[in-house]
């Protein structure tokens, strides 16, 4: 399988811990986003990269979350001092855009957090 | 800034109806619409995409037209099936990411 895979599967934090995520996308893609998506509603942008340069970085991500991708393959996010609010699905996906932007996103299954 | 929005569901139908899901956006410009579907189970995929106005995206027997006087990207399908259940995402594009809809339950009845 050559799709985007993420690692943990699922994940259980006492709040106030730290905890980190990966997430390896298919190999041609130069693009990797995460996306952060709680109960009832859509996928919610955190942050992309393209290569190894982070791009963007939503203004609703608090100082706690970093993500990395440090030689434009595979990716990590990691919380620091976890709270009861982080407790969502994070989504990875990676693109590569031939023709600008608009591309098909490809995601991976996700990492479920649980913040007790 | 840019949004989109999409009929609460979840939506119930038997197998065989006619299929519509509402979606509305807003953006300045024109960006690129899409409707990604997520099965149980399974991860966020791409059912269909439109990248100017009057385009008409299809695939797997669902259609979405990109209407820009009524801002509007509405998922159809003329006859469901039960395979058919999931949740479906509106979507649009702005720079170089996807902003998405709450999402839209289906359930198809046999």
């Amino acid at each position: 399988d050559t799709g985007v895979s993420q690692d943990p599967r699922h994940k259980i934090t006492k709040r106030g811990q730290n905890v980190t995520f990966r997430c390896d996308p298919i190999s041609e893609h130069n693009r990797l986003y995460w996306y952060r998506q709680t109960l009832g509603q859509g996928p919610e942008f955190l942050t992309y990269f393209q290569n190894e340069a982070q791009l963007e970085k939503s203004r609703l991500l608090s100082d706690r979350f970093s993500a990395e991708r440090p030689k434009g393959s595979f990716s990590t996010l990691e919380i620091q001092r976890t709270e009861q609010g982080d407790s969502a699905m994070y989504l990875c996906a990676s693109s590569f855009p031939a023709g600008g932007v608009g591309e098909k996103l490809f995601f991976g299954s996700g990492t479920q957090l649980s913040v007790l | 800034g840019d949004s989109v929005t999409q009929m609460e569901g979840p939506v119930t139908l038997s197998e065989e109806a006619f299929l519509t899901i509402n979606c509305t956006y807003t953006a300045t410009g024109y960006p690129s619409l899409f409707w990604y579907v997520q099965y149980p189970g399974e991860g966020l995929q791409l059912l269909l995409k439109a990248t100017k106005a009057d385009d008409k995206g299809s695939n797997k027997g669902f259609e979405a037209t990109y209407r820009k006087e009524t801002t509007s990207f509405h998922l159809e399908k003329g006859s469901v099936q039960v395979s058919d259940s999931a949740v479906y995402f509106c979507a649009l594009n702005r720079d170089d990411k996807i902003i998405f809809g709450k999402g839209t339950r289906l359930h198809i009845l046999p």
